[in-house]
């Protein structure tokens, strides 16, 4: 079964770094996911899509800040010189079948 | 690229509803369009999707045969429908473009209250 694991929280200070990870079950390590981002109020919004080779292709005007890389079936989403508006739920998603997202990851900036 | 999904709605359980989301900016029938709820605190959940170029569709397991997906082309617009709804459908809906969801609409918020 294709399951995507991420952790529910995660924080970091205004100015660094922070890497969230998404976890693709064993027998989906190879699969290619996507990025989304939902701030507070506001829509989703489609951060990037990586594949396992840490390639990736961000959307329309997604800021530097943001990149993606992979290690085995594990898949980042690393945002850099984090600003108050990157607090947000995070999500990854994948697709086969149908679609699967993860739990998501809340982002606390402090 | 754009997604516009009809405005908020207040119904009674039982009551039946239909939302809207209206594709413009890119050939509609070559994506299709994926409705995601999301409960009160609560994660994206994928209700399923339908290919506006034939109709067909794709439910997840725990909306199959509660909801149902429909387009009409000639204003490129998705649907998505419910016959009898209860409290628990109460949340937000989004519709959103492709296996990559790379485009979303605005959401519907939708309340089920007595």
């Amino acid at each position: 079964q294709l399951v995507l694991t991420q952790s529910p929280s995660a924080s970091a200070s205004l100015g660094a770094s922070v890497k969230l990870t998404c976890t693709l079950s064993s027998d989906h390590s190879s699969f290619t996911i996507a990025w989304h981002q939902q701030q507070p109020e506001k829509r989703p919004r489609y951060l990037m899509k990586l594949n396992s080779d840490g390639s990736h292709t961000k959307g329309d005007g997604i800021p530097d800040r943001f990149s993606g890389s992979s290690s085995g079936a594990e898949r980042f989403l690393t945002i850099s010189s984090l600003q108050s508006e990157d607090e947000a739920d995070y999500y990854c998603q994948t697709w086969g079948t149908g679609i699967q997202f993860g739990g998501g990851t809340k982002l606390t900036v402090l | 690229v754009q997604l516009v999904q009809s405005g908020a709605e207040v119904k009674k359980p039982g009551e039946s509803l239909r939302i809207s989301c209206q594709a413009s900016g890119y050939t509609f029938s070559n994506y299709w369009i994926n409705w995601v709820r999301r409960l009160p605190g609560k994660g994206l959940e994928w209700m399923g999707r339908i290919d506006p170029a034939d109709s067909n569709t794709n439910y997840g397991p725990s909306f199959q045969g509660h909801v149902t997906f429909s387009v009409d082309k000639s204003i490129t617009t998705a649907y998505l429908q419910w016959t009898s709804l209860k409290a628990s459908d109460s949340a937000m809906y989004y519709c959103a473009r492709g296996g990559w969801s790379d485009h979303w609409g605005q959401g519907t918020v939708v309340t089920v209250s007595s």
